[in-house]
């Protein structure tokens, strides 16, 4: 059975760093890109990042780019998107998602709020 | 970037009836279209992929299709069970972009 579980979340100042980790298994992770999608309160889903299946390339939304880092370890089957510099307006929920988005995790909140 | 144009951002309907959700793409993304439904406190669910290809497990009340730039989710018969929101997602190209999503919700 595919699962993916992300932890890392919690409450974070403005301009304070944060990293997400998502673990994997039930499937042969070193064979799929990886995503992270985030959720702000009720509101609606966004893609942010997406990792090659051998970490080779890397995609970011544009206001992401050069703050967020995603990264893998493919001996730990873990995902990971480290958040720098983060901003009020990133506080959402964080899911990480297999390719092709037919699996995800449960979501990780990251509040971020002084 | 591509741009998914998704309506309504609120369907009202009643058990039994039959309803359609679009999106409608900026660009050319081909057939690399794909739905979801959420639910409340809940992960995204994929309902259908390539446009028009029932997801696993999905039921066959649900159907996809395209007509140009636009992309269609109907749901037939509609049931309790049903009532989410629905976003439609394209991966034709980075960024990938979702719509904005529909709240299906009893009349």
């Amino acid at each position: 059975e595919v699962q993916l579980v992300e932890s890392g979340g919690g409450l974070v100042q403005p301009g304070r760093s944060m990293k997400l980790s998502c673990a994997a298994s039930g499937f042969t992770f070193n064979n799929y890109d990886m995503a992270w999608v985030c959720q702000a309160p009720k509101k609606g889903l966004e893609w942010v990042a997406t990792i090659s299946y051998d970490g080779s390339s890397t995609y970011y939304r544009d206001s992401v780019k050069g703050r967020f880092t995603i990264s893998r370890d493919n001996a730990k089957s873990t995902l990971y998107l480290q958040m720098d510099s983060l901003r009020s307006e990133d506080t959402a929920t964080y899911y990480c998602a297999r390719r092709g988005f037919a699996y995800w995790g449960q979501g990780t909140l990251v509040t971020v709020s002084s | 970037d591509i741009q998914m144009t998704q309506s309504p951002s609120s369907l009202p309907a009643s058990l039994g009836d039959r309803v359609t959700i679009t999106c409608r793409a900026s660009q050319d993304i081909g057939n690399y279209l794909r739905w979801f439904q959420q639910k409340p406190g809940k992960s995204p669910r994929l309902m259908i992929y390539g446009a028009t290809n029932l997801a696993a497990g999905v039921p066959s009340r649900f159907s996809g299709s395209r007509s140009g730039s636009d992309y269609s989710l109907t749901i037939n018969s509609l049931e309790s069970e049903d009532m989410a929101i629905y976003y439609c997602l394209q991966h034709n190209e980075y960024p990938r972009t979702f719509g904005g999503g529909t709240k299906l919700e009893l009349k």
